[in-house]
């Protein structure tokens, strides 16, 4: 069955940290892009990191940069979100996502795993 | 603020038609492929229209895509109750510092 499955959230006080795996099955994870996504409690998407299929290349949103890292690990099908000095502003569901990118050409989202949820508070 | 933008919201009743817009810039759209997604209430989102006017299989030729210029359109026909959800296009952006970019989202109401 082609699917991610997210874990490792949970409530984390401001400053501190959390690591984020996702558990790829039912495709060739070492073929794709990988990316992160969350989304706040009511709001809309945002993208935050990916990484290339062969783990070379990273590219992280503005908001994230310098606190969260990317990484995967293509020999356990898994991809991971560690996430430091967190506010109450990184509160949201986190979702690990398959990314389509073919650079110059086409780029989109075509698996998405049902998030877990990362709640930042005192 | 997202870098394109969407209707908050739009409705229309079950069977009609409805138009959701996307608007960007010469540096994203303009030169990109759109994507667009739905989210049901309660779940992940999900692919819904790729290269501006793909649609992966299985999902119905109710759903599609157009692009012209630094906007792309998302129209939905013969609506049914279970189309309600948000939708939100996605691009790459050259310009910024999150490469990949989304509207805001469309709240969709089947009336």
């Amino acid at each position: 069955q082609v699917q991610l499955v997210e874990s490792g959230g949970g409530l984390v006080k401001p400053g501190g940290s959390l690591r984020l795996s996702c558990a790829a099955s039912g495709f060739f994870f070492s073929d794709y892009y990988m990316t992160w996504i969350r989304q706040a409690p009511g709001k809309g998407l945002e993208w935050l990191s990916y990484i290339s299929n062969s783990g070379s290349s990273m590219h992280y949103a503005d908001s994230v940069k310098g606190r969260f890292t990317i990484s995967r690990d293509n020999a356990k099908n898994s991809l991971y979100l560690q996430m430091d000095s967190l506010t109450a502003e990184d509160t949201a569901l986190y979702y690990c996502v398959r990314d389509i990118t073919a650079p110059g050409s086409t780029y989109y989202f075509d698996l998405w795993g049902r998030g877990t949820v990362v709640t930042v508070s005192s | 603020q997202s870098v394109l933008t969407q209707p908050p919201s739009v409705s229309a009743a079950p069977g009609q038609k409805v138009t959701i817009s996307c608007s960007g810039s010469t540096s994203n759209i303009g030169k990109k492929y759109v994507s667009w997604y739905q989210q049901l209430p309660g779940t992940a989102p999900k692919l819904l229209i790729y290269d501006n006017n793909k649609r992966p299989s299985g999902i119905p030729d109710r759903f599609s895509g157009s692009k012209s210029g630094t906007s792309a359109t998302l129209d939905i026909t013969g609506l049914q109750t279970g189309d309600e959800a948000h939708y939100y296009c996605g691009t790459w952006d050259d310009s910024l510092g999150a490469p990949r970019v989304f509207g805001g989202g469309t709240k969709l109401t089947v009336l």
